[in-house]
């Protein structure tokens, strides 16, 4: 089965610095990987995902990478603000069970002022 | 609001008891997951629903737990007995699965939160 393993465990940057979450996955078949963001007593919010078909994607300050060869990808967040701080997981499915999601063991990523 | 909600949001329990979870999924989404989430991981797979058939059971599921879509649209989650152990983060999403549609993205509710003391 697909095994995801995120790093760094937690992230402590600068407002307005930049920060990078990197992933690795196990099946060479994963062909979807979505980030969530979880912010304290909520529900994890899709943000960005990528199919297996694109090496990049952006949206405004948060883009995600991918490179199929080494098996990883990894999230980019610029010019960071207080408010992305949050636990951030990348996921990978489980192409063996189609539709289930394996999850990375998040990312706490701190913005301070 | 039109995205995955659940109910309740906080459940204090004493060992022993039962309890029983609802999430009703965005409204045209006719796949529906519940995974679970301890302090500090990321959420882990339970089971899944297409519409009203319940397709897997991940082997953290154990007998005392069962879940049900009767008519495809909301689902329970009851635990039985309740331990220590299952005190975590019950999380519910839901997806929209079709043909024309390889990728499985996923949307996620609020989460029940279990205290079992």
């Amino acid at each position: 089965g697909e095994n995801v393993e995120q790093h760094p465990s937690t992230l402590s940057v600068q407002e307005g610095d930049s920060a990078v979450i990197k992933c690795t996955y196990s099946d060479s078949a994963s062909n979807y990987f979505p980030w969530y963001k979880q912010e304290l007593g909520k529900g994890p919010q899709l943000i960005i995902d990528i199919r297996s078909n694109v090496g990049e994607k952006k949206d405004q300050r948060i883009a995600v990478t991918l490179n199929k060869t080494a098996k990883h990808f990894s999230l980019h967040i610029t010019e960071t603000q207080p408010e992305d701080s949050a636990v951030y997981f990348c996921a990978a499915p489980i192409t063996d069970s189609w539709g289930k999601l394996q999850f990375g063991a998040g990312t706490q990523v701190v913005v301070t002022p | 609001d039109t995205g995955v909600s659940q109910d309740p949001r906080h459940k204090i329990t004493k060992r022993g008891q039962n309890v029983t979870f609802r999430c009703d999924p965005i409204s045209e989404h006719n796949r529906l997951y519940w995974y679970r989430q301890t302090l500090g991981q990321g959420p882990e797979f339970l089971t899944y629903f297409q519409n009203e058939a319940q397709l897997e059971k991940s082997r953290l599921l154990s007998d005392r737990f069962s879940a049900e879509r009767p008519k495809g649209s909301f689902s329970t989650l009851e635990i039985q007995r309740t331990e220590q152990g299952d005190s975590a983060m019950y999380l519910c999403a839901s997806s929209l699965i079709a043909s024309t549609r390889f990728y499985n993205e996923q949307f996620f509710g609020p989460g029940t939160r279990l205290t079992v003391l």
